[in-house]
């Protein structure tokens, strides 16, 4: 079965501080991770994909496969970083399997 | 481009009320996906439809929920009889036939059930 976990509800950090969002996930085949973010009143958007390996916003997601983990990180964090996170997990099909979402909140 | 659409973005029921929820995917797409939302959880998936059918509806609970994608016209999502437990963000993602894994997704229904 498919699982992503999250274990972080709430993140707050200062600004220019660095930043990391804890993902693992749970799957048996080859796994296609992303990262979603979703701003205050805003849609859900995709922010970055691991096959791409490019750097979104200034993060940077890596795919762990030994340690099964796929974190979100930012060297120095920015006031409108703040967002609610997503890491979700594509396999062989289209279901989309979510975490539960870390709310980051990056104080002046 | 306007991205994937959804309405209504907010719809109140009574219970034993019917729900329907709209959804228009991006131009060129013709995969949709429904998702729900409860409160403090991700999203999971319900079902994924392509024009007139259902691919795969694992996700949605068998009784009351149905979707469908007409030849013309926005995917409807339909919840019969809502209950208190239907309360939740419902949300739409569509993507190209080629990329299923990139879905692109709408702003949300948020049901709420009185």
């Amino acid at each position: 079965a498919q699982r992503v976990t999250q274990p972080e509800k709430l993140l707050s950090v200062f600004k220019g501080a660095p930043v990391e969002l804890k993902c693992n996930y749970s799957y048996s085949g080859s796994p296609e991770l992303f990262w979603y973010v979703q701003y205050s009143r805003q849609r859900l958007q995709l922010l970055l994909r691991h096959i791409s390996r490019e750097s979104i916003k200034g993060f940077t997601a890596d795919l762990n496969k030994g340690e099964t983990s796929f974190h979100l990180k930012k060297p120095f964090a920015q006031e409108e970083d703040s967002a609610m996170y997503y890491c979700a997990l594509g396999g062989s099909n289209y279901k989309l399997t979510f975490g539960k979402g870390t709310l980051l909140t990056v104080n002046p | 481009n306007a991205g994937v659409m959804q309405n209504p973005r907010h719809l109140v029921r009574r219970r034993g009320q019917e729900a329907r929820l709209r959804c228009s995917p991006m131009k060129g797409h013709s995969h949709v996906y429904w998702y729900r939302q409860l409160p403090e959880e991700g999203l999971k998936f319900m079902v994924y439809l392509q024009k007139e059918n259902i691919i795969d509806e694992s996700g949605m609970p068998k009784e009351r929920f149905s979707a469908e994608f007409p030849k013309e016209g926005p995917s409807i999502l339909r919840i019969q009889q809502v209950v208190r437990g239907d309360s939740a963000a419902y949300f739409c993602a569509s993507s190209e036939p080629s990329s299923y894994n990139e879905q692109f997704f709408g702003p949300g229904t948020r049901l709420t059930v009185l």
